[in-house]
């Protein structure tokens, strides 16, 4: 079945450091990969998206590219700041309509972010 | 739109008891999601609905879960009875078009 890997948290940072979150996947077909957010007290809000191989989601300065040879879809921010300390999830869909497909989501383990002044 | 709206936010209840946790979706989304969240497992799906009908109820974990959709705008889960294990947070999400948007989930804890 499919299956969302990431990168072992809690990651610890200081003010303006560069972030990296990896995310690797197993899937049939070619899913869709997501990136979303989750600050206390609050529901998952989507960050970024990609839907085809050697697409680029960004929002927010965060980015993330599919890699289809590497299955992976790591998350990249070159300066984090103390209200982006959340958790950030990685998630794929293998559902090809389009109602489902942002919906019916496998969810990595999340990575607990902090950053400090 | 004031966002999926889940209740109680806060719910604390004994082994045994029934619980019933109530979702509204986001006017005009078509498919509402019920997802699971615990340290162990992380983020499970559980169950989903598109225009009301109940699609895929793979996820639910047991039949002590049961998951309706009456109207539109209001959903339910509800466990009976209910055990520890199922102490996790419970979120609520609808979709239209692309876009999925989460509840700020309900708390559940079982003694």
């Amino acid at each position: 079945g499919d299956s969302v890997t990431q990168m072992e948290g809690p990651v610890t940072l200081s003010e303006e450091a560069f972030l990296t979150i990896n995310c690797t996947y197993t899937a049939t077909g070619y899913p869709s990969l997501f990136w979303y957010v989750q600050y206390p007290g609050e529901g998952l809000q989507l960050l970024l998206k990609a839907t085809k191989a050697d697409d680029k989601g960004s929002n927010k300065g965060f980015e993330a590219t599919y890699r289809k040879e590497t299955t992976s879809f790591h998350l990249e921010k070159g300066s984090v700041q103390v209200s982006d300390s959340a958790v950030y999830f990685c998630a794929l869909s293998d559902e090809g309509d389009v109602g489902t497909s942002y919906g019916k989501l496998t969810f990595g383990q999340g990575t607990i972010l902090t950053v400090h002044p | 739109d004031a966002g999926v709206i889940q209740s109680p936010r806060h719910e604390v209840t004994e082994m045994g008891q029934e619980v019933t946790l109530r979702c509204k979706p986001i006017s005009g989304h078509d498919y509402l999601f019920w997802y699971r969240q615990t340290m162990m497992r992380g983020l499970e799906l559980l169950i989903y609905f598109n225009n009301n009908v109940p699609i895929d109820d793979s996820g639910m974990p047991e039949d002590r879960f049961s998951a309706k959709m009456p109207n539109a705008s209001f959903s339910t889960l509800k466990i009976q009875p209910s055990e520890p294990r199922d102490s996790a947070v419970y979120f609520c999400a609808s979709s239209f078009a692309g876009g999925l948007f989460f509840g700020s989930g309900t708390q559940l804890s079982v003694l």
